[in-house]
């Protein structure tokens, strides 16, 4: 089974402050996402990453980095955290040809106060 | 624009009594649909792909078909833990993905 492990289930942090979230992926999967999900809302696309050292930026982008060092590895980072930013994130993985459905960590809510 | 809207919002059953959640899509370039399951604070669980008009998969009590502008999942006899929300997910030209509001099941003993 395909597993993606988020770090933290809960996060509370404060505004201002630079948030790291990570995800890992142990099926050798080319492509990693990072979206966010609000109540009333269905998913947003943050940012993806093809490859490693690569990224594109999803529909929502604005305060958010990336980094992908390694394959198994994806890391969101907010820059300098904003109320606005509380939300459920969700890291998802996939191979990278034909038409694969993306396996969805758990999860990650964070709080900013 | 792509898009995807999933009927109805919410949907109470009995034990046993079978019934179909719809979706409706406008995708251009459609390249495969997804079906997920999501229970409250965890993320969404991969259940069907869909390829192409007339395919239908089955899993266990539920079953989900595609037309060139809807899918349905049907769940035949169902029980509580199937209660959860169904997401309908197609995939764009881009290999995008288009997320609804999917539909909130609760399923009572």
């Amino acid at each position: 089974d395909v597993k993606v492990t988020q770090s933290s289930r809960y996060l509370v942090k404060r505004t201002g402050e630079k948030v790291f979230l990570e995800c890992v992926q142990d099926m050798d999967h080319e492509n990693m996402f990072w979206y966010r999900q609000d109540p009333g809302l269905g998913l947003r696309l943050i940012y993806f990453s093809y490859d490693v050292k690569m990224k594109e930026k999803g529909d929502i982008p604005e305060g958010y980095s990336v980094s992908r060092e390694k394959k198994e590895r994806f890391s969101l980072i907010l820059e300098s955290a904003s109320t606005n930013q509380t939300s459920m994130y969700l890291c998802a993985s996939s191979l990278g040809t034909g038409y694969q459905p993306q396996h969805f960590g758990d999860g990650t809510r964070l709080s900013i106060l | 624009e792509d898009q995807v809207t999933q009927s109805p919002e919410a949907l109470r059953l009995q034990e046993g009594e079978s019934s179909s959640l719809n979706c409706s899509y406008t995708v251009s370039g459609l390249r495969g649909l997804f079906w997920y399951r999501q229970d409250p604070g965890k993320g969404p669980e991969f259940l069907f792909t869909l390829y192409s008009a007339g395919e239908e998969k089955e899993k266990e009590r539920l079953k989900a078909t595609l037309t060139k502008k809807e899918s349905f999942l049907h769940i035949t006899a169902p029980k509580p833990e199937d209660s959860a929300t169904y997401l309908c997910v197609p995939r764009g030209s881009q290999g995008n993905l288009i997320f609804g509001k999917g539909t909130k099941l609760s399923v009572k003993p």
